[in-house]
């Protein structure tokens, strides 16, 4: 079975501290990605990754880096976390130019920025 | 670059009306056209996949079709039940794979 995981569940952080969330799959795909989903905006990329030591731009990359150390881990950092940036956070692997071009979601990571 | 537009918001219906979600889509690739649902407090998960070159898709009792005339493609059930209440996103994937996904429409269906 697919599988996705987030690390932490659930985060309160204050302005201007480091945040770092993690994601681990155990599918062996090549592609990872990093979304953010807030009430009326959907869901939107903010980075991903074709492999291990690739990351890439997505469309709302601003204030967020990421790091694909590994064909399984891939993290998302925020260097100076701002109340803007407070949302669930969602991580995906997937496989795009496969077959089906699936994505595998995991659980989400609420994260509050006070 | 790829743009994905799903106007409905939200969509209440009772159990046993008929449903259609739609989406529209812009883009300069072979698109990948893809419809996810979400419940409450889990990630998407993929509901149905349609291709350019088959059409439409069957999935759950849902079924998926592409217009490549008018570059939409719609989420239809002909009869919805109280288990369908979830949200509804549309999405592409273009020729370089990054996926582009629509608002979101949340059903909400009353029993």
């Amino acid at each position: 079975e697919a599988a996705v995981t987030q690390s932490p569940r659930n985060k309160v952080a204050v302005t201007g501290g480091k945040v770092t969330l993690s994601c681990n799959q155990t599918n062996n795909h090549n592609n990872m990605y990093w979304y953010r989903q807030d009430t009326g905006h959907g869901l939107r990329l903010i980075h991903y990754s074709y492999g291990a030591g690739s990351t890439e731009k997505g469309d709302i990359p601003d204030g967020y880096k990421a790091s694909r150390p590994s064909q399984e881990n891939f993290s998302l950092i925020l260097e100076l976390a701002t109340p803007s940036q407070t949302s669930v956070y969602f991580c995906a692997s997937g496989d795009p130019g496969g077959v089906v071009a699936e994505q595998f979601f995991g659980p989400g990571t609420r994260l509050t920025v006070l | 670059g790829d743009s994905v537009t799903q106007k409905q918001g939200q969509v209440t219906l009772s159990e046993d009306d008929f449903l259609f979600i739609n989406c529209t889509y812009s883009t300069t690739t072979y698109p990948t056209l893809l419809w996810y649902v979400q419940y409450p407090g889990q990630g998407p998960q993929l509901l149905l996949k349609v291709t350019t070159a088959n059409n439409k898709g069957i999935s759950r009792g849902f079924e998926a079709t592409y217009d490549k005339g008018t570059t939409s493609f719609h989420l239809q059930k002909a009869s919805v039940q109280e288990s369908d209440s979830a949200v509804y996103f549309c999405a592409l994937v273009g020729g370089n794979y990054k996926p582009t996904f629509g608002k979101g429409t949340s059903l909400v269906v009353h029993p």
